[in-house]
């Protein structure tokens, strides 16, 4: 069984505040890191699938890096602003399948 | 990007009763559909994999005959929860990757059951 986990479980974090949360992961036979955003009632979208060792990738204020051999991820989001509140999940795809195995999420709430 | 929709996004039911959720892929062909459940602050967890024109196959511990799957065409996929019991009250959530770009899964909002 793969072990995916995530933390902080939850963070609060002022408007205007940056942050970041971890995804670890067992390294070996690793193929593909998903990270999704996932509000609530709504579809878990896409952010990143990062797949090289040192990989570092950008979508406005939010981006991710992986370090492969040592099996972790990090997301940061840059002066945090409401719309950020969400869960954030990441997901291992192993290699040889398109299975997504998730971590629990990092729940983030934004203080106005 | 690619849209999914689910169907129903909540749905109560007495036990003993089935319940049929359907996932379709709105603007892309999906030959493979993956179905997952959560329970209260666990993870997705993979049930299925629902493959369109064969069987599904499911996941260790997952009981087939409890949990049918029809991958009727490429666009739909079914998953029927029969005999429901209390104990199957869940979030149902499906994905499918598309074609161009396997590395990516597009998501369905959801379905709550509960069983009463």
């Amino acid at each position: 069984i793969l072990n995916v986990e995530q933390s902080p479980q939850s963070l609060h974090v002022q408007e205007g505040d940056s942050t970041n949360f971890t995804c670890s992961f067992p390294s070996s036979n690793f193929y593909a890191l998903h990270w999704y955003r996932w509000e609530t009632a709504k579809s878990p979208e896409a952010l990143f699938v990062m797949t090289l060792n040192g990989d570092e990738k950008k979508k406005g204020r939010i981006s991710a890096t992986l370090n492969t051999k040592e099996g972790y991820s990090y997301l940061y989001i840059k002066g945090s602003q409401p719309e950020d509140s969400a869960t954030y999940l990441c997901a291992l795809m192993n290699f040889g399948n398109e299975k997504l195995t998730f971590g629990t999420g990092t729940r983030l709430t934004i203080i106005p | 990007g690619a849209v999914v929709s689910q169907h129903p996004s909540r749905v109560i039911c007495k036990s003993g009763t089935s319940v049929k959720i359907e996932c379709r892929s709105l603007d892309f062909q999906a030959t493979t559909m993956f179905w997952y459940r959560q329970f209260p602050k666990q993870s997705l967890m993979l049930m299925a994999t629902s493959n369109e024109g064969s069987k599904a196959t499911y996941e260790q511990g997952v009981e087939k005959d409890k949990f049918l799957i029809n991958h009727a065409s490429l666009t739909l996929s079914t998953l029927t929860v029969t005999s429901a019991h209390p104990e199957d009250s869940s979030f149902y959530i499906c994905s499918a990757p598309t074609s161009l770009n396997a590395y990516e899964q597009y998501f369905g909002p959801g379905t709550r059951l509960t069983v009463t």
